[in-house]
């Protein structure tokens, strides 16, 4: 069975300073990984996803994340955070697109 | 543009009542999901549909059932509603070879 952990159920952090979320996952096969991205009162959107290939992967806003199968890692990071990241961020493994597991979320609060 | 709708943003409901949610999606997807979000628990599936008339439970179905009479459309019920079903409630699709799942707004439900 799949698992995602999301440590962080919280970080706070100032504008413009750089942010590292973090996703670990379990799985006992090959994974596809996500990261979305929830804003207040509205539903999810997906900030990025490796499938394959290049373990660095770039998304909207900014964002990218990195793919270690070592450490079964799939940290999210932006150099520069602006108010206007402040949300709830989710990781999630799928082995099919068909059926995503998710973390339990990490709030970015960002202050200015 | 894929744009998934559900019923309503918000909605409170009294305990023993019978709740339907739905949701639409216009891209023609065959899979459909529904989801429950609960602070520090993130997104469970409650139970998904790849074909009309096909469903399969996810790893909360109990309490709930599900309705799928056409493509566009995928209904979850809550039978006899408790408190405990207070929660948010999202929507997702996704289409035949694609690898995203597109994600409506969500439906907060209270059940008093």
């Amino acid at each position: 069975a799949q698992s995602v952990t999301q440590l962080d159920s919280q970080v706070p952090v100032f504008e413009e300073a750089p942010v590292e979320l973090r996703c670990n996952y379990s799985s006992s096969v090959s994974v596809y990984l996500f990261w979305y991205v929830q804003y207040p009162n509205q539903g999810l959107q997906l900030l990025l996803k490796y499938l394959s290939g290049s373990t660095l992967v770039k998304g909207i806003n900014g964002f990218e994340a990195e793919f270690n199968k070592s450490q079964t890692s799939f940290h999210l990071r932006k150099p520069s955070v602006h108010i206007s990241d402040t949300a709830e961020y989710f990781c999630a493994v799928s082995e099919s697109f068909q059926k995503l597991v998710f973390g339990t979320g990490t709030r970015l609060l960002v202050s200015p | 543009d894929v744009k998934v709708t559900q019923s309503s943003r918000y909605l409170v409901k009294r305990t023993g009542e019978k709740v339907f949610l739905e949701c639409v999606q216009d891209m023609d997807h065959e899979n459909m999901f529904w989801y429950r979000q609960d602070p520090g628990l993130g997104l469970r599936l409650i139970y998904f549909s790849y074909d009309v008339k096909m469903k399969e439970k996810g790893d909360i179905p109990e309490g709930y059932s599900v309705s799928r009479e056409k493509k566009e459309r995928f209904s979850l019920i809550l039978e006899s509603a408790s408190t405990n079903q207070t929660s948010m409630y999202l929507c997702a699709s996704i289409g035949p070879g694609r690898n995203e799942q597109y994600f409506g707004p969500g439906t907060r439900l209270t059940v008093t």
